[in-house]
Order: C-alpha cells, then structure tokens, then sequence
C-alpha cells in the first residue's frame, strides 16, 4: 500500500485568514493527483487533477501547486469564509493508473 | 441528471447474512470503484473495475466481491459480513482512461454489522 500523507491533521482558522495544506506522495511513478473537499453528510467532489509537475491550478480562492520531483502538492485557500470547512483529501494515481491512494485528509474549521 | 446512486443507504445487518450494495451511474462512465471509509484511516480502495468484465483488487479487498456486468452498475457483495466491515462505503466512476479523471462519488452507504 502506497505511501499517501497529509498534514495538518486540523486546521481552524478564522474568517479571512488564508492557509494552505500539504499532500506528500511517492516521488516515483506518478501518474496524477486529485484533490477533493468533503463536506460532512455530503459526498467527497473533486476539485482539482493535476498530471504534470509544476502545474497549478486555480478554482475561485483555492489552488493547488505539484511537485512530482520531490513528491508534494499544497493546496491554498485564499480569505478562508465557513463554508470552506470540509475535509480535503488528496488522492494519488501512481503509473499504473489503476488504483488511486487517498491521504486521511485536512479537516479544516474556519469560523466568524 | 448525472449521478451516481447507491442502494441501501443505511444497513444494520448481523454477523454472516450476504448482502449486497448496489451501485449505478448514468455517465457511461468505464471506470468504478468501491472505498471504505473508516475513522483514522481514510477512504481505501477496496475493488474497481477499469470496464465491463474487467475488475480488480484495491488495497483492502478481503470479505468482499464484486461484478461489472453492465457498465452501469458495480454492485458490492458481502457474502459473510462480519462486525470488522462496518463501516461507510463510496462507490465512485469516472471516464475512461482508468483513475486519471476525478472521481463521481455516490451518496454513501453506512454499514453495520452486529
């Protein structure tokens, strides 16, 4: 079984603070990597696939960057607001492209 | 609407009866997946399937099967439940090409076995 990280655990925050988490992955035999939020009683949704090293994406006030070289991707979120506060996984696809690895998730609370 | 559905959502059932959790997608996607999600440990894979007849092992495949005759539907079978599979289980598609595009997830199935 892969290797798939993530920290913090947790993060609260509050309203307005931006921050950022880290998923850190096998640096061999990258495929491509997803990000989801999860909200709780909901269905994990992706928000981002990101396939090439260097790439960024950006989706409203979150982004994501990859580093397949070293094996990381961060995700940003920019002027946190409550209903960001969800669980963040990251999944990654390793080069057989078959099988995804979730990391356990960044369980991030933003309030007032 | 595109979705993927899943049936039942919420299950107690006892130690040993077979059951079965259905799952189905109207994407015409070729790729689905089963995960289990459990507290501490995230969701993992516990079978997929890149197409109709083609299924595959995840990384938690024990005390389970399954079967992709139709592409539509991915269907989940526990043939001896036992308590340690309790739990909260996805079924998710996507296009083809394997996992590379995002995952669809289903609305969840919460599992318990007495």
């Amino acid at each position: 079984i892969l290797n798939v990280e993530q920290s913090p655990q947790s993060l609260h925050v509050q309203e307005g603070d931006s921050t950022n988490f880290t998923c850190s992955f096998p640096s061999s035999n990258f495929y491509a990597l997803h990000w989801y939020r999860w909200e709780t009683a909901k269905s994990p949704e992706a928000l981002f696939v990101m396939t090439l090293n260097g790439d960024e994406k950006k989706k409203g006030r979150i982004s994501a960057t990859l580093n397949t070289k070293e094996g990381y991707s961060y995700l940003y979120i920019k002027g946190s607001q409550p209903e960001d506060s969800a669980t963040y996984l990251c999944a990654f696809i390793p080069g057989t492209a078959s099988k995804l690895t979730f990391g356990t998730g960044t369980r991030l609370q933003v309030t007032l | 609407e595109a979705q993927v559905t899943q049936n039942p959502r919420y299950l107690i059932t006892v130690t040993g009866k077979k059951l079965t959790v259905t799952c189905s997608q109207n994407m015409n996607h070729e790729y689905m997946s089963w995960y289990r999600q459990d507290p501490g440990l995230g969701l993992r894979q516990i079978y997929y399937s890149m197409n109709v007849e083609v299924t595959d092992k995840g990384d938690v495949p024990e005390g389970y099967k399954v079967s992709r005759k139709e592409k539509r539907n991915f269907p989940l079978i526990l043939e001896s439940p036992s308590p340690n599979q309790t739990s909260l289980y996805f079924c998710a598609s996507s296009l083809g090409g394997g996992p590379r595009n995002e995952q669809f997830f289903g609305p969840g199935t919460r599992l318990t076995v007495l």
